[in-house]
């Protein structure tokens, strides 16, 4: 069964230094995003793509946040520099186009700790 | 206020028992709903779309009304295995098609 994949699974890093995780979509999905998981809440949209385009990154904290999709296919989420806050669970998910668009597959996540 | 709210729980049930999760959504613009599953330190999973008509799978029956902009989740003879967090979620209409989580209810089912 086709997997989103991500990496790292885990990341631990000091605040200010710059972090990037990385996504790997189901192959032919055009749809992709980003959520922000904090321990003991629902998942939270960043951003989202379509294709190589982002449809809607009004949740990104663009000051220190940025995510690009240059090809169309995976993707990377950068945070530059790391804050105590943004201790959480990174989620990726894709989706596919048509009558089914709306079932998003998450990926593993990637667990941000920032000391 | 939240646009998904649900009750976190948790809520302790022994096998066999039947529980059921509400969950209210405030956008009315909201156009597809959800119930996922997530485990300890797992990535959420579809369990089951919700329809209007209502819909069943197995042990597991969801109920949506969009006048009361209210959803539910029903799960009969519980097992061990279904102690989870179960998410309501909501997509809207149009282009940004992204999901809204609620904060989830934790479910422990127990032996």
């Amino acid at each position: 069964e086709a997997e989103v994949a991500q990496s790292p699974r885990y990341k631990i890093t000091e605040k200010s230094q710059a972090v990037a995780f990385w996504c790997d979509p189901i192959s032919g999905h055009a749809t992709l995003y980003w959520y922000r998981q904090i321990l003991g809440q629902g998942p939270e949209l960043l951003v989202q793509f379509q294709d190589e385009s982002v449809v809607d990154d009004s949740q990104l904290p663009k000051d220190r946040f940025s995510a690009e999709r240059l090809k169309g296919v995976d993707s990377t989420l950068k945070i530059q520099p790391a804050e105590l806050g943004d201790s959480a669970m990174y989620l990726c998910a894709s989706s596919q186009v048509g009558p089914r668009r709306d079932e998003q597959f998450f990926g593993p996540g990637t667990r941000l700790t920032v000391l | 206020r939240k646009e998904v709210e649900q009750d976190p729980g948790p809520f302790n049930v022994p096998e066999g028992a039947t529980v059921a999760f509400n969950c209210t959504y405030s956008n009315s613009a909201s156009q597809s709903f959800f119930w996922y599953r997530q485990d300890c330190r797992k990535e959420p999973k579809l369990l089951m779309s919700v329809y209007s008509s209502g819909n069943e799978d197995g042990r597991f029956t969801a109920q949506l009304n969009r006048a009361s902009q209210y959803i539910s989740l029903l799960i009969r003879d519980s097992k061990l295995s279904d102690s989870a967090t179960y998410l309501c979620v909501v997509s809207s209409r149009g282009g940004r098609r992204a999901l809204t989580f609620g904060s989830g209810t934790r479910l422990q089912v127990q032996p």
